[in-house]
């Protein structure tokens, strides 16, 4: 099994912060990895694909990048809206998620 | 816009079988693979298997002994067992579907969500 390991747990940071939240896997995955954000009581939320790719709809101000084992979502200029819960998951080999890393409001 | 909706008990006693359905609108169960992914109280997602239209299962080995995935495309549903369960199956449950028709792909619908607790 493929395990994913997201880092760190919380974040605290200020409006107008960048931040950047890690993701490792513990085999190659290429770039078989996405990124979400959830907020309390809500599904899960798509922001970005194949480790760079935004999803429609998702402003740029997230970017994602990294291959293989080792990858990372920035947040540059944090808006209010983007206080949540992020996770990334594999989908190379069956689906496996990051236990997960809360931004929250310094 | 393709919507998923949960539905099945909301409370299940310890060792009996967690059953719920996700009904699909707006599309066709055709063509896709579809999933269950659960998230306990204050914890993170937690993939539990997927299937296809025709039928073919990938479960997660945590969840092999005890979990049946199935799929009724006539009525646009699929439906997940999970037998045995205990305290630690209580979550929220969500069904849901990736972006194109393989799995090799982001999931892109939710449905809302079931709060599942296992209480006698």
């Amino acid at each position: 099994d493929i395990q994913m390991t997201q880092s760190p747990s919380t974040l605290s940071a200020s409006v107008g912060d960048s931040v950047t939240i890690t993701c490792r896997a513990s085999q190659s995955i290429a770039t078989w990895l996405a990124w979400y954000q959830q907020k309390p009581g809500k599904a899960p939320k798509l922001l970005i694909y194949t480790a760079s790719s935004l999803e429609s709809g998702v402003p740029s101000r997230f970017s994602g990048s990294g291959s293989g084992t080792e990858f990372t979502l920035t947040i540059s200029s944090l808006q209010p809206d983007d206080f949540a819960t992020y996770y990334c998951q594999q989908y190379y080999t069956y689906w496996a998620f990051g236990q997960g890393t809360k931004v929250e409001i310094k | 816009q393709v919507q998923l909706q949960e539905w099945g008990p909301g409370l299940v006693k310890p060792s009996e079988t967690l059953s719920l359905t996700c009904t699909v609108s707006g599309g066709s169960i055709s063509s896709f693979y579809w999933s269950w992914i659960r998230q306990p109280p204050g914890k993170g997602l937690e993939w539990i298997g997927y299937i296809s239209d025709s039928g073919s299962t990938k479960y997660n080995p945590s969840f092999e002994s005890r979990v049946t995935i199935s799929v009724d495309t006539p009525n646009n549903q699929f439906s997940l067992k999970l037998t045995s369960v205990t305290a630690a199956d209580t979550a929220v449950y969500y069904c849901a579907r990736p972006q194109n028709s393989g799995t090799s792909a982001p999931v892109v619908y939710w449905g809302q969500g079931s709060l599942v607790t296992v209480s006698s």
